[in-house]
């Protein structure tokens, strides 16, 4: 399974857009790029997913370079209940097997 | 439709002793997940069922961790002899499919070992 980097924490405010950057160098040709969001005290919960260039949905972009070592989770408008713990997974194809690593903790100020 | 259903929220118990962790995943979900969460560190998968037979256990210890998936619906996991480091989250997910699915995780089972 493919490691995945993220920074440790980010700190945004209400309103903004927050860009959180994942590295996976040794991402096969067939992994997926998965980000899942995580509060105190529940379960990961599903965010977006993708294999390469620009994916979009009701909450989420996300962005995979060509040649897909790094992507980005992209949250348009942050609020204070986006505060919560993101994680960059690698992988899904073969089983659906993936890789927390642990994750980038994003705080969202007023 | 229901969550992933985990049973119970919270358990504390001392060293040595044995806990049982129960879960019962979304209705038709073939792919159920057992996580383990230490504090500030992500999810690590202890073992992964299709149906009922194991697909991925390398990660379960399992001198003294067990699970089991009966008739391919509902799973228990278990800690014999348990230990100070088994402190951690556990927790339930399950998926529609084994490839590229999205896991519904459960709320998680608190356990505290003293």
């Amino acid at each position: 399974l493919a490691k995945t980097t993220q920074p440790i924490s980010m700190d945004s405010y209400e309103g903004q857009e927050v860009n959180i950057t994942c590295s996976h160098n040794n991402i096969a040709t067939n992994d997926y790029i998965t980000w899942y969001q995580q509060f105190p005290s529940q379960g990961p919960r599903f965010i977006i997913q993708g294999y390469k260039t620009k994916v979009t949905n009701e909450v989420a972009s996300l962005f995979i370079p060509a040649d897909r070592k790094s992507s980005t989770l992209s949250l348009p408008r942050v609020s204070l209940s986006d505060t919560a713990v993101y994680y960059c997974l690698v992988g899904g194809y073969n089983f659906n097997k993936f890789y927390f690593g642990s994750g980038t903790k994003l705080n969202v100020k007023p | 439709e229901a969550g992933v259903a985990q049973s119970p929220r919270y358990k504390i118990i001392e060293k040595r002793q044995s806990v049982a962790f129960w879960c019962n995943p979304i209705s038709g979900h073939a792919t159920l997940y057992w996580y383990q969460q230490i504090l500030g560190q992500g999810p690590k998968l202890l073992i992964q069922f299709q149906n009922n037979g194991v697909v991925d256990d390398s990660q379960l210890p399992k001198d003294r961790f067990s699970a089991e998936r009966l008739k391919g619906v509902d799973s228990t996991l278990k800690i014999q002899p348990a230990k100070l480091e088994d402190s951690a989250v556990y927790l339930c997910a399950s998926s529609l499919d084994t490839r590229l699915a999205e896991q519904f995780f459960g709320p998680g089972t608190r356990l505290t070992v003293l």
